[in-house]
């Protein structure tokens, strides 16, 4: 099983800071890795796939990079809709694995 | 915009079954894969299972292989996931997933229904 890592457990931020979130994998998963978004009581919701493709509708502020085993999402200036949860997966192999999130939260 | 409702959920006591029901809105359904993707109270998400767009292909993860069977009725446009032999570490919202294609290279997720509790008393 590929083990995803993310760090760190929480980031706190200041509106309009940026924020740089890492997610690392036991073994390479090419660049078949996602992160999505995840507000209390409500789904996740997919920012990002195939390491750096912003999916329909998430502005450019969301941006992704990496490749093999070390990942990043950076939001570039945290607006308050953006305090929530950030969780990657990886898609390279089975079973399907996300890592333990990142919680971003008000300083 | 694609939507997904499930229903099922409830509570049940360690032992035994349940079953889960996913319904989407109008899209493409025999096109796309599906999964179900569960989170326990305060923790974080934890895939459970995927199903190919044909249903030819199922995959499970280690904690249900066994005890959990993963379907779909394309003709009826419903993802079903059979839960036996529930748990108490079972207990989680469970939620509906659509991959992003038919199969490999699109096993993530770019929409979510909004979830069912499950909760498996001992």
């Amino acid at each position: 099983e590929i083990v995803m890592t993310q760090s760190p457990a929480t980031l706190s931020v200041s509106p309009g800071e940026g924020a740089t979130l890492s997610c690392r994998a036991s073994q390479s998963v090419s660049y078949n890795l996602a992160w999505y978004q995840q507000k209390p009581g409500q789904a996740p919701r997919l920012l990002i796939y195939r390491t750096s493709t912003r999916a329909t509708g998430i502005p450019a502020g969301f941006s992704g990079s990496g490749s093999g085993t070390e990942f990043t999402l950076t939001i570039s200036s945290l607006q308050s809709e953006d305090f929530a949860v950030y969780y990657c997966q990886q898609y390279n192999d089975w079973p399907l694995t996300f890592g333990g999130g990142t919680k971003v939260e008000i300083k | 915009e694609v939507q997904l409702l499930e229903s099922g959920g409830g509570l049940k006591q360690a032992g035994e079954s349940l079953r889960l029901s996913c319904t989407p809105s109008e899209f493409s359904f025999s096109s796309y894969a599906m999964s179900w993707v569960r989170q326990a109270p305060g923790k974080g998400l934890e895939w459970v299972s995927t199903i190919s767009n044909f249903g030819g292909g199922t995959f499970y993860a280690d904690s249900v292989k066994g005890r959990f069977t993963i379907s779909r009725d394309n003709s009826k446009k419903t993802l079903f996931l059979q839960m036996d032999s529930l748990r108490v570490e079972d207990t989680a919202v469970y939620y509906c997933a659509k991959c992003f294609g038919p199969g490999s290279g699109s096993y993530f997720h770019d929409f979510w229904g909004q979830g069912s509790l499950v909760t498996v008393s001992s």
